[in-house]
């Protein structure tokens, strides 16, 4: 049961250059999140959705896009990337609405130069 | 808006001893309370949950938190420190928004266990 995977692990990119993140959960849930871990600052909900076709901003979107096509992906893009994107970046999901708690990926570490 | 506060974002113990890892939350409504551990590359695990049944909440690998309203409090403890629970503790309280169920975030604590 693989749960919440996250692609790709590692990636280094260019000031400007533009990238696509992919979270894919075999759960069949409903709420999907992207958060940001930057040191010392626990992590930061940057967009989510609670449904296929559906996405919000979160405390820290600006930078970010997402889109959730199909009910088990969503995607973060970065359109030109910046040196404080450098980040980890965490995607995780939920059955759906409730107290059940969030299911997390391992992880993709970016670093903009 | 709620917010987590976790006291002190280094902790050190030796072997055997006591963890106490701090959590302090403000919530203007009945809080849902976790706790995630982040072990070196790894994501997030989930420890345990408050739901609301009972106050001292048991979780994996021997841990245990207790909710104490009065005091806004959610401490993690253990009895006994193992090697293996060097790793880093996140509290986190969800909020109450139907159709959005977010996570707010404490700090971190970085557990260190003293041979």
């Amino acid at each position: 049961n693989a749960g919440v995977t996250q692609t790709p692990k590692f990636r280094v990119l260019k000031t400007g250059q533009s990238m696509t993140l992919l979270c894919a959960q075999d759960m069949n849930h409903e709420y999907m999140y992207w958060y940001r871990q930057d040191p010392g600052m626990g992590l930061r909900l940057i967009h989510y959705s609670v449904g296929e076709g559906t996405t919000a901003k979160g405390e820290v979107p600006d930078g970010y896009n997402v889109s959730r096509l199909k009910k088990q992906n969503f995607l973060l893009g970065l359109e030109s990337a910046a040196p404080s994107q450098t980040s980890v970046y965490f995607c995780a999901s939920k059955p759906g609405d409730g107290n059940q708690p969030q299911h997390f990926g391992d992880g993709t570490r970016l670093s903009i130069l | 808006a709620q917010s987590v506060t976790q006291l002190g974002s280094h902790v050190s113990v030796s072997e055997g001893a006591l963890v106490l890892l701090r959590c302090n939350y403000s919530s203007s409504v009945p809080p849902y309370l976790f706790w995630y551990v982040q072990y070196p590359n790894q994501g997030l695990q989930l420890l345990l949950k408050y739901t609301s049944a009972a106050t001292l909440v048991k979780g994996i690998n021997g841990f245990e938190a207790e909710f104490k309203k009065s005091e806004t409090s959610f401490h993690l403890t253990k009895p006994s420190a193992h090697m293996s629970d060097a790793a880093e503790y996140f509290c986190a309280v969800s909020d109450h928004y139907p159709g959005r169920r977010a996570l707010t975030f404490g700090s971190g604590t970085r557990l260190q266990v003293q041979p």
